[in-house]
């Protein structure tokens, strides 16, 4: 049980690449989140999922998309990347009910040039 | 004014004393949440909070709901609790949560 995982766990782009930022879960999970963490300020919500085959905006969603694409996986792309991008990026999954916990990946850091 | 405030941003306090963190939130909940985030960055969570106190091992979290607030109790604290806590809250009525900026605890030993 790897619970929730996430690739590549460090990143350096120049502006403009592109990339794909890969999260799996294997804790059965509905909802999935993507979260971007920056010096001085709280988690901030980009996108998140609460089923497969849906998706939403968070609070800073410009310059990402995502794809959930099943029940286990929701991968997040930058298009073009920029340095304000720079940042560390968790996924997470939240398991419902009474007991309503969130599992985070590792994070992953991206250092856009 | 972000929708969660916590307090203090930094605390450093002598291995073995009681800590306190605080948050206060200005929305309505259905769910307070309390995360820790290790130096080596990893966030684990500790608790989920919709009313009362919870206890695990040397933690306790509390909340009351009338006055939008919840504390993050540390008793007999040791250098391995050292990291940011932070506080998020579930607007009610909303799949997503709202992150406090986090509170720094260092434990000197």
């Amino acid at each position: 049980n790897a619970g929730v995982t996430q690739t590549p766990k460090f990143q350096v782009l120049k502006t403009g690449q592109s990339m794909t930022l890969q999260c799996a879960q294997d804790m059965n999970h509905n909802s999935m989140y993507w979260y971007r963490q920056d010096p001085g300020m709280g988690l901030r919500l980009i996108y998140y999922s609460a089923s497969e085959g849906t998706t939403d905006k968070g609070e800073v969603p410009n310059g990402y998309n995502v794809s959930r694409l099943n029940k286990r996986e929701f991968s997040l792309r930058l298009e073009s990347a920029a340095p304000s991008q720079t940042s560390v990026y968790f996924c997470a999954g939240t398991s419902s009910g009474a007991l309503e916990t969130q599992y985070f990946g590792p994070g992953t850091r991206l250092l856009v040039l | 004014k972000n929708e969660v405030e916590q307090s203090p941003q930094n605390l450093t306090a002598q291995e073995g004393e009681f800590i306190t963190i605080n948050c206060s939130y200005s929305v309505g909940i259905s769910a307070l949440h309390w995360l820790q985030q290790h130096p080596g960055g990893g966030i684990v969570s500790l608790f989920m909070l919709s009313s009362g106190k919870k206890k695990h091992g040397r933690l306790i979290a509390t909340i009351n709901i009338q006055e939008k607030h919840s504390s993050l109790h540390i008793t007999a604290s040791h250098p391995r609790d050292s990291a940011v806590y932070i506080c998020a809250v579930r607007i009610r009525g909303n799949e997503k949560l709202t992150f406090g900026t986090g509170t720094r605890l260092t434990i000197i030993p």
